[in-house]
């Protein structure tokens, strides 16, 4: 039982453009979100969190957006860089804290192709 | 300096063989855990270690063991090995309380059962 989705395996975007990856959720007990980059054989890399009780969360070219009632999260990047090019990961805790012992949900994961 | 370290990066052994991964943090965290992302890509937790205790374990086979000797490493030994257990394993570590940075992990050891 997937509790974090992520539709869509892949996403292609043109550089200088806004790239969008979407995550939806289950568990209403889910209070904090993070998004996760990962680059072939490395480990996945933090990225950006958001804490249930915000709606928006901004890191220069990178913003979270989450809504609750929708269970829904997503991430833009903008502008898109040839560097995004990754798997991106929407990753969820339950015990509200991002680092909480209770373990992280991951998506899926989706790959950001930027072409030039 | 790497963050969290864990070794070896590659692991080719037969079926049946026993193996263990290495991982060490240097950032002082308190919590380390073990995920693993199979064939599906799917990130799974394993376990988690707290101050030298077990935190969780995900339904994990009891072939599975992490050892903790202190709080900056967290191996994971493997007995028996399967086919099934062909897989990328993450190590992370992170401090509980601190909400902003997430986990930190390792850049994976590749195993593959033969």
């Amino acid at each position: 039982d997937q509790q974090v989705k992520q539709n869509s395996p892949s996403l292609s975007v043109q550089e200088g453009r806004i790239s969008i990856l979407n995550c939806d959720y289950t568990n209403s007990m889910f209070d904090y979100f993070l998004w996760y980059k990962k680059y072939p054989a490395e480990g996945p890399t933090f990225l950006i969190s958001i804490s249930s009780i915000k709606d928006k969360n901004e890191d220069g070219r990178f913003t979270v957006f989450l809504n609750k009632s929708a269970k829904h999260l997503s991430l833009h990047i903008v502008p898109s860089q040839p560097g995004d090019s990754a798997v991106y990961f929407c990753a969820a805790s339950a015990l509200n804290s991002g680092g909480g012992a209770d373990g992280l949900t991951f998506g899926k994961g989706t790959h950001l192709i930027i072409q030039p | 300096d790497t963050a969290v370290s864990q070794t070896p990066k590659y692991l080719v052994t037969q079926m049946g063989n026993d193996k263990s991964i290495k991982c060490e943090q240097n950032l002082g965290h308190d919590t380390m855990y073990w995920y693993k992302q199979d064939s599906k890509k799917f990130l799974k937790i394993m376990f988690s270690y707290n101050n030298k205790e077990l935190i969780i374990n995900e339904t994990v086979p009891n072939r599975f063991s992490p050892k903790s000797p202190d709080k900056a490493h967290l191996n994971l030994h493997i007995n028996s090995l399967e086919l099934g257990d062909s897989a990328v394993y993450f190590c992370a570590s992170s401090q509980t309380g601190i909400t902003t940075d997430g986990y930190t992990f390792g850049s994976g050891t590749r195993l593959t059962v033969v």
